[in-house]
Protein backbone atom coordinates (compact mmCIF):
# COMPACT_ATOMS: atom_id res chain seq x y z
CA UNK A 1 0.00 0.00 0.00
CA UNK A 2 2.90 2.63 -0.97
CA UNK A 3 1.17 4.65 -2.92
CA UNK A 4 3.36 8.28 -3.56
CA UNK A 5 6.51 7.77 -1.86
CA UNK A 6 9.08 11.05 -1.05
CA UNK A 7 12.24 10.95 -0.19
CA UNK A 8 13.97 12.16 1.85
CA UNK A 9 11.54 13.62 4.57
CA UNK A 10 13.86 16.24 6.31
CA UNK A 11 16.74 17.99 4.41
CA UNK A 12 18.54 21.38 5.64
CA UNK A 13 20.83 22.67 2.52
CA UNK A 14 23.45 25.33 2.45
CA UNK A 15 22.31 28.30 0.08
CA UNK A 16 23.87 27.37 -3.09
CA UNK A 17 24.40 23.53 -2.80
CA UNK A 18 22.08 21.38 -4.76
CA UNK A 19 20.07 18.44 -3.92
CA UNK A 20 17.05 15.96 -5.61
CA UNK A 21 14.17 15.09 -4.00
CA UNK A 22 12.53 11.81 -5.42
CA UNK A 23 8.89 11.07 -6.16
CA UNK A 24 7.80 7.52 -6.45
CA UNK A 25 4.41 6.13 -7.30
CA UNK A 26 3.57 2.40 -7.53
CA UNK A 27 -0.14 2.99 -9.35
CA UNK A 28 1.01 3.06 -12.78
CA UNK A 29 -0.14 6.82 -12.79
CA UNK A 30 0.30 8.94 -15.96
CA UNK A 31 0.54 12.49 -14.32
CA UNK A 32 3.11 13.45 -11.68
CA UNK A 33 2.93 16.57 -9.99
CA UNK A 34 5.59 18.85 -7.57
CA UNK A 35 3.82 21.24 -5.20
CA UNK A 36 5.67 23.39 -2.39
CA UNK A 37 3.33 24.28 0.26
CA UNK A 38 3.83 27.58 1.92
CA UNK A 39 1.98 29.52 4.84
CA UNK A 40 -1.40 30.77 3.84
CA UNK A 41 -0.27 30.60 0.17
CA UNK A 42 -1.84 27.00 0.04
CA UNK A 43 -0.45 24.72 -2.80
CA UNK A 44 1.59 25.96 -5.90
CA UNK A 45 2.62 23.94 -8.84
CA UNK A 46 6.24 23.98 -9.89
CA UNK A 47 6.35 21.26 -12.40
CA UNK A 48 4.22 18.96 -13.44
CA UNK A 49 4.74 15.49 -16.19
CA UNK A 50 1.76 13.87 -18.18
CA UNK A 51 3.85 10.87 -19.08
CA UNK A 52 7.19 9.38 -18.72
CA UNK A 53 9.79 11.65 -20.77
CA UNK A 54 7.80 14.67 -21.15
CA UNK A 55 7.55 17.54 -18.35
CA UNK A 56 6.36 20.83 -18.27
CA UNK A 57 6.42 24.44 -16.37
CA UNK A 58 3.62 25.14 -13.51
CA UNK A 59 3.22 28.47 -11.90
CA UNK A 60 6.60 28.60 -10.17
CA UNK A 61 9.42 26.73 -12.05
CA UNK A 62 12.19 29.13 -11.64
CA UNK A 63 14.98 27.45 -9.37
CA UNK A 64 14.27 23.88 -9.89
CA UNK A 65 14.12 21.28 -12.79
CA UNK A 66 12.85 17.61 -13.28
CA UNK A 67 12.72 14.87 -14.84
CA UNK A 68 10.38 11.63 -15.65
CA UNK A 69 12.45 9.17 -16.72
CA UNK A 70 10.42 6.40 -15.72
CA UNK A 71 6.69 6.61 -15.60
CA UNK A 72 7.02 5.78 -11.77
CA UNK A 73 9.47 8.30 -10.95
CA UNK A 74 9.57 11.85 -10.89
CA UNK A 75 12.74 13.82 -9.60
CA UNK A 76 12.82 17.38 -8.64
CA UNK A 77 16.12 19.34 -8.36
CA UNK A 78 17.57 22.25 -7.01
CA UNK A 79 20.70 23.23 -9.02
CA UNK A 80 21.70 26.53 -6.27
CA UNK A 81 19.64 26.35 -3.24
CA UNK A 82 18.12 30.08 -1.91
CA UNK A 83 16.59 30.85 1.42
CA UNK A 84 13.16 31.10 -0.48
CA UNK A 85 13.25 27.73 -1.17
CA UNK A 86 12.77 26.67 2.19
CA UNK A 87 9.27 25.14 2.06
CA UNK A 88 7.27 22.13 2.28
CA UNK A 89 7.64 20.02 -1.02
CA UNK A 90 4.57 17.43 -2.09
CA UNK A 91 4.80 15.17 -5.27
CA UNK A 92 1.50 13.58 -6.22
CA UNK A 93 0.31 11.60 -9.38
CA UNK A 94 -3.39 10.97 -11.00
CA UNK A 95 -4.68 9.19 -14.14
CA UNK A 96 -4.99 11.92 -16.61
CA UNK A 97 -6.87 14.34 -15.57
CA UNK A 98 -10.84 14.14 -16.35
CA UNK A 99 -14.34 15.30 -14.28
CA UNK A 100 -13.30 14.99 -10.75
CA UNK A 101 -10.09 12.62 -11.38
CA UNK A 102 -8.26 12.58 -7.46
CA UNK A 103 -4.73 13.21 -6.70
CA UNK A 104 -2.85 11.19 -4.60
CA UNK A 105 -0.43 12.99 -2.23
CA UNK A 106 3.26 11.83 -0.61
CA UNK A 107 3.82 12.74 2.57
CA UNK A 108 6.15 15.60 1.86
CA UNK A 109 9.79 17.27 2.33
CA UNK A 110 10.30 20.04 4.70
CA UNK A 111 13.49 21.68 3.05
CA UNK A 112 15.12 24.28 5.05
CA UNK A 113 17.61 26.43 3.35
CA UNK A 114 19.93 28.38 5.55
CA UNK B 1 -6.29 33.54 -14.45
CA UNK B 2 -8.02 30.87 -11.71
CA UNK B 3 -8.45 31.34 -8.80
CA UNK B 4 -9.44 29.38 -5.33
CA UNK B 5 -10.22 31.65 -2.23
CA UNK B 6 -10.23 30.10 1.22
CA UNK B 7 -11.34 31.88 4.52
CA UNK B 8 -8.14 32.21 6.72
CA UNK B 9 -7.49 30.55 9.67
CA UNK B 10 -7.28 28.96 12.26
CA UNK B 11 -10.71 28.04 13.36
CA UNK B 12 -11.20 26.89 16.56
CA UNK B 13 -14.16 24.83 17.59
CA UNK B 14 -15.38 22.90 20.31
CA UNK B 15 -16.40 19.33 20.23
CA UNK B 16 -19.54 18.57 18.62
CA UNK B 17 -19.39 22.09 16.96
CA UNK B 18 -20.69 23.04 13.89
CA UNK B 19 -18.41 23.73 11.19
CA UNK B 20 -18.52 25.99 8.06
CA UNK B 21 -15.42 26.99 6.24
CA UNK B 22 -16.32 28.96 2.69
CA UNK B 23 -14.80 28.63 -0.64
CA UNK B 24 -15.17 30.79 -3.50
CA UNK B 25 -13.34 30.63 -6.65
CA UNK B 26 -13.45 32.75 -9.85
CA UNK B 27 -13.11 30.16 -13.27
CA UNK B 28 -13.57 31.01 -17.06
CA UNK B 29 -15.38 27.57 -17.79
CA UNK B 30 -17.35 24.98 -15.44
CA UNK B 31 -14.73 23.06 -13.18
CA UNK B 32 -14.28 20.32 -10.72
CA UNK B 33 -14.28 21.03 -7.44
CA UNK B 34 -12.54 19.09 -4.50
CA UNK B 35 -11.94 19.54 -0.37
CA UNK B 36 -8.89 17.93 0.50
CA UNK B 37 -7.75 17.40 3.84
CA UNK B 38 -3.85 17.03 5.42
CA UNK B 39 -3.68 15.50 8.72
CA UNK B 40 -1.11 16.90 11.26
CA UNK B 41 2.40 15.03 9.22
CA UNK B 42 1.07 13.79 6.49
CA UNK B 43 0.49 14.49 2.50
CA UNK B 44 -3.01 15.66 1.26
CA UNK B 45 -5.94 13.20 0.53
CA UNK B 46 -9.14 13.78 -0.87
CA UNK B 47 -12.23 14.34 1.52
CA UNK B 48 -15.09 15.52 -0.94
CA UNK B 49 -15.84 16.37 -4.45
CA UNK B 50 -18.51 17.63 -6.84
CA UNK B 51 -18.41 17.61 -10.30
CA UNK B 52 -21.07 20.09 -12.01
CA UNK B 53 -23.51 22.64 -10.70
CA UNK B 54 -25.66 21.85 -7.98
CA UNK B 55 -23.70 18.44 -6.89
CA UNK B 56 -23.25 17.44 -2.99
CA UNK B 57 -20.03 15.89 -2.45
CA UNK B 58 -20.12 14.10 1.14
CA UNK B 59 -18.04 12.03 3.37
CA UNK B 60 -17.05 11.28 7.12
CA UNK B 61 -19.80 13.64 7.84
CA UNK B 62 -18.85 16.60 5.28
CA UNK B 63 -20.86 18.02 2.88
CA UNK B 64 -20.44 20.65 0.08
CA UNK B 65 -22.73 21.93 -2.03
CA UNK B 66 -21.49 22.95 -5.77
CA UNK B 67 -23.05 26.55 -6.44
CA UNK B 68 -22.35 27.96 -10.00
CA UNK B 69 -24.52 31.50 -9.32
CA UNK B 70 -22.32 31.83 -6.44
CA UNK B 71 -18.99 30.38 -7.82
CA UNK B 72 -18.56 28.87 -4.37
CA UNK B 73 -18.32 25.00 -2.62
CA UNK B 74 -18.60 25.92 1.47
CA UNK B 75 -17.56 22.93 3.12
CA UNK B 76 -20.04 22.07 6.26
CA UNK B 77 -19.90 19.47 8.81
CA UNK B 78 -22.89 19.58 11.99
CA UNK B 79 -20.93 18.07 14.51
CA UNK B 80 -16.96 18.09 14.36
CA UNK B 81 -14.81 16.36 16.43
CA UNK B 82 -11.26 16.55 17.71
CA UNK B 83 -10.19 14.18 15.55
CA UNK B 84 -10.92 16.13 12.32
CA UNK B 85 -8.12 19.03 13.37
CA UNK B 86 -6.29 19.25 10.57
CA UNK B 87 -5.54 21.94 7.16
CA UNK B 88 -8.99 22.31 4.63
CA UNK B 89 -8.04 23.07 1.10
CA UNK B 90 -10.42 23.78 -1.32
CA UNK B 91 -9.34 22.72 -5.09
CA UNK B 92 -10.59 23.26 -8.43
CA UNK B 93 -9.87 21.81 -11.33
CA UNK B 94 -10.59 21.62 -15.21
CA UNK B 95 -11.95 18.77 -17.26
CA UNK B 96 -8.96 17.34 -19.65
CA UNK B 97 -6.62 20.05 -17.97
CA UNK B 98 -3.22 19.70 -16.41
CA UNK B 99 -3.29 20.60 -12.70
CA UNK B 100 -5.72 21.56 -9.47
CA UNK B 101 -5.60 25.15 -8.80
CA UNK B 102 -5.33 25.24 -4.29
CA UNK B 103 -6.85 27.93 -2.16
CA UNK B 104 -4.49 28.68 0.76
CA UNK B 105 -6.06 26.52 3.38
CA UNK B 106 -7.85 26.74 6.46
CA UNK B 107 -6.36 25.24 9.57
CA UNK B 108 -9.22 23.72 12.00
CA UNK B 109 -8.48 23.01 15.51
CA UNK B 110 -11.22 21.26 17.89
CA UNK B 111 -11.10 21.21 21.54
CA UNK B 112 -12.42 18.48 23.92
Amino acid sequence: NAGVTQTPKFRVLKTGQSMTLLCAQDMNHEYMYWYRQDPGMGLRLIHYSVGEGTTAKGEVPDGYNVSRLKKQNFLLGLESAAPSQTSVYFCASSPPLRQGTEAFFGQGTRLTVV
Amino acid sequence: GDSVTQMEGPVTLSEEACLTINCTYTATGYPSLFWYVQYPGEGLQLLLKATKADDKGSNKGFEATYRKETTSFHLEKGSVQVSDSAVYFCALMYNAGNMLTFGGGTRLMVKP
